[in-house]
């Protein structure tokens, strides 16, 4: 059981590039989620979903967008990168009530 | 939004000392969970402690909430350097939320040797 994964691990991006951070899951779980840490902020939600084929605005959501086309995957888009959105993101699932998180993605936009 | 506040924002102990850290919180909840971050790394639950219990313990650690006071309190007994992280308190708000979880901001625990 590899849990939660996350690709890539790092990524320096250019301001107004795109790039797609990718989460896979093999717990069978119904729910995933994308958030994001920066410092002093703790952990917003970006976007989230309860099941293959939904998505759903987290708290944070401008500037990105999701698909889950398979149960077992979360895909994070970023359509043109902003400075602001230099952070580490991670990626969690869950059956019902506890969240299993992935190692995060480290994302720096110059 | 944030709805959990943790207390202290920082904590830093001595191996074998106990550490306690709060987290208060805004609305009804289902239940209040524990998390561990270690540095650079994911979140790993730690406890769950459900609105209609008062207290809960796994191995070093113990969980109380008083839900009169919308509040909790993570006990570490003992604690060991590996202990060392920042460990945030999450609030699941009743039903009908599609299991989004309240996030703290977290407190940093060190525990030097």
């Amino acid at each position: 059981n590899a849990g939660v994964t996350q690709t890539p691990k790092f990524r320096v991006l250019k301001t107004g590039q795109s790039m797609t951070l990718l989460c896979a899951q093999d717990m069978n779980h119904e729910y995933m989620y994308w958030y994001r840490q920066d410092p002093g902020m703790g952990l917003r939600l970006i976007h989230y979903s309860v099941g293959e084929g939904t998505t759903a605005k987290g708290e944070v959501p401008d500037g990105y967008n999701v698909s889950r086309l398979k149960k077992q995957n979360f895909l994070l888009g970023l359509e043109s990168a902003a400075p602001s959105q230099t952070s580490v993101y991670f990626c969690a699932s869950s059956a019902w009530e506890t969240q299993y998180f992935g190692p995060g993605t480290r994302l720096l936009v110059l | 939004s944030q709805q959990g506040e943790e207390d202290p924002q920082a904590l830093s102990i001595q191996e074998g000392e106990n550490a306690t850290m709060n987290c208060s919180y805004k609305t009804s909840i289902n239940n209040l969970q524990w998390y561990r971050q270690n540095s650079g790394r994911g979140l790993v639950h730690l406890i769950l402690i459900r609105s209609n219990e008062r207290e809960k313990h796994s191995g070093r650690l113990r969980v109380t909430l008083d839900t009169s006071k919308k509040s909790s309190s993570l006990l570490i007994t003992a604690s060991r350097a590996a202990d060392t992280a920042s460990y945030f308190c999450a609030t699941d708000p009743p039903a009908g939320n599609n299991r989004k979880l309240i996030w703290g901001l977290g407190t940093s625990l060190a525990v030097n040797p």
